[in-house]
């Protein structure tokens, strides 16, 4: 079975601190994502890669940025945490075109 | 429709009764449809990616169904039981790949 690791459940940050969530999927993945999920917003993209040093935008890029040095590892920064970035954050892997996306348990960060 | 959108919002159903909703999705450009439940604590599981016009998936007492002509995919529970509460999630490919836009979800509740 693929799994998605993220390194943290619950997380709370202070404003203006840079945050680090990581994610490591064992399936050799090319593609990796970061969502996040909000009441009545549904999930939202905010980074993919589809190769290691390669990232593409989103739908909601603002305030973060992501690092990918390696297959298996797909980190979103927070470069000065914000309040409206208090959220639950998912991080997804997935294959070949049209086959399913894989996701991690998600962090439910909160930004104070 | 210019985004993936789901209804009902939110379903409460009894024990054994059969249920469907609907997710809705742009018909031009259509590369795939995807279907995730998220259980409350769990993270989004893959149900079924579709491709085909007229196709149709089963797993066990859910199935789909799929019209990409008019832009529409039905999922249906046969004999709804507890452990089917989740939040059901649908989600099409902007542009191709698995960038997955996603629909804000119909949460099921069934009860005893």
């Amino acid at each position: 079975d693929v799994k998605v690791t993220q390194s943290s459940r619950y997380l709370v940050k202070r404003t203006g601190e840079k945050v680090f969530l990581e994610c490591v999927q064992d399936m050799d993945h090319e593609n990796m994502f970061w969502y996040r999920q909000d009441p009545g917003l549904g999930l939202r993209l905010i980074y993919f890669s589809y190769d290691v040093k390669m990232k593409e935008k989103g739908d909601i890029p603002e305030g973060y940025s992501v690092s990918r040095e390696k297959k298996e590892r797909f980190s979103l920064i927070l470069e000065s945490a914000s309040t409206n970035q208090t959220s639950m954050y998912l991080c997804a892997s997935g294959g070949r075109n049209n086959s399913p996306l894989h996701f991690g348990n998600g962090t439910r960060l909160t930004v104070t | 429709i210019l985004n993936v959108e789901q209804s009902p919002q939110s379903l409460h159903v009894q024990e054994g009764d059969s249920t469907n909703f609907t997710c809705s999705f742009p018909s031009s450009n259509f590369y795939a449809l995807h279907w995730y439940r998220w259980e409350t604590a769990k993270s989004p599981e893959a149900l079924f990616v579709m491709t085909l016009n007229g196709d149709e998936k089963k797993k066990g007492r859910i199935s789909a169904t799929l019209n990409t002509k008019e832009g529409y995919s039905y999922l249906y529970i046969k004999g709804s039981q507890p452990e089917d509460s989740a939040t059901y999630l649908c989600a099409s490919p902007k542009g191709g790949g698995n960038k997955l836009t996603f629909g804000t979800g119909t949460q099921l509740k069934v009860e005893l």
